[in-house]
């Protein structure tokens, strides 16, 4: 079974810049997550969907940071415009199901330095 | 509200130690308890779990047992092998988030072993 896919690994931009993240979950699975992990700190839910609908976006940036989850598949996140304080990695991971028993399934995670 | 603190690292052992990282939360309800690993350039998997009090979950020689009466999900294996340097992280989930599957993680404790 693939794992989650993610791309790219590694991204530099300036502030103000824009940049888009892509995640591909597992197949067959409804729930995916986005979670911002800063340097030092554990990861934190910044969305989460279940199929195309957004179910927790609590702590989401809206004023900068955008999500999308087109078919229920595929995912993006979108930071416009870029702050400093947004240099983290950013994880995507999926579940089947969105009870809380279910287990996460983690990609390897994009690696975003604003400079 | 819902937290989880475990221990500073970097935790520094010899091949064959004992390791013991230890972990502690703060929940609403009864959530259900998490170690996941992060090795070098990979993303998080989950280790163990376990999700009622006085349970225990094992993986790999790792064990942790949910204590709801000190709120501790303490870490350990008897022998650690080089194989074993990784960071680690403590997490919590449960219906206190809506039904949904909402990890909250704690900062992440990073081992290091030496031949």
């Amino acid at each position: 079974e693939a794992g989650v896919a993610q791309s790219p690994r590694y991204k530099i931009i300036e502030k103000r810049q824009s940049v888009a993240f892509w995640c591909n979950p597992i197949s067959g699975h409804a729930t995916l997550y986005w979670y911002q992990q800063i340097l030092g700190q554990g990861p934190k839910l910044l969305i989460q969907f279940q199929n195309n609908g957004v179910v927790d976006d609590s702590q989401l940036p809206k004023d900068r940071f955008s999500a999308e989850r087109l078919k229920g598949v595929d995912s993006t996140l979108k930071i416009q415009p870029a702050k400093l304080e947004d240099s983290a990695v950013y994880l995507c991971a999926s579940s089947s199901r969105t009870d809380y028993l279910y287990e996460q399934y983690f990609g390897p995670g994009t690696r975003l330095t604003v400079t | 509200g819902n937290s989880v603190t475990q221990m500073e690292g970097p935790v520094t052992l010899s091949e064959e130690a004992f390791l013991t990282i230890n972990c502690t939360y703060t929940a609403t309800g009864y959530p259900s308890l998490f170690w996941y690993v992060q090795y070098p350039g990979e993303g998080l998997q989950l280790l163990l779990k376990a999700t009622k009090a006085d349970d225990k979950g094992s993986n790999k020689g790792f064990e942790a047992t949910y204590r709801k009466e000190t709120t501790s999900f303490h870490l350990e294996k008897g022998s650690v092998q080089v194989s074993d340097s990784a960071v680690y992280f403590c997490a919590l989930s449960g219906p206190f988030s809506g039904g949904y599957n909402k990890l909250i993680f704690g900062a992440g404790t990073r081992l290091a072993v030496h031949p």
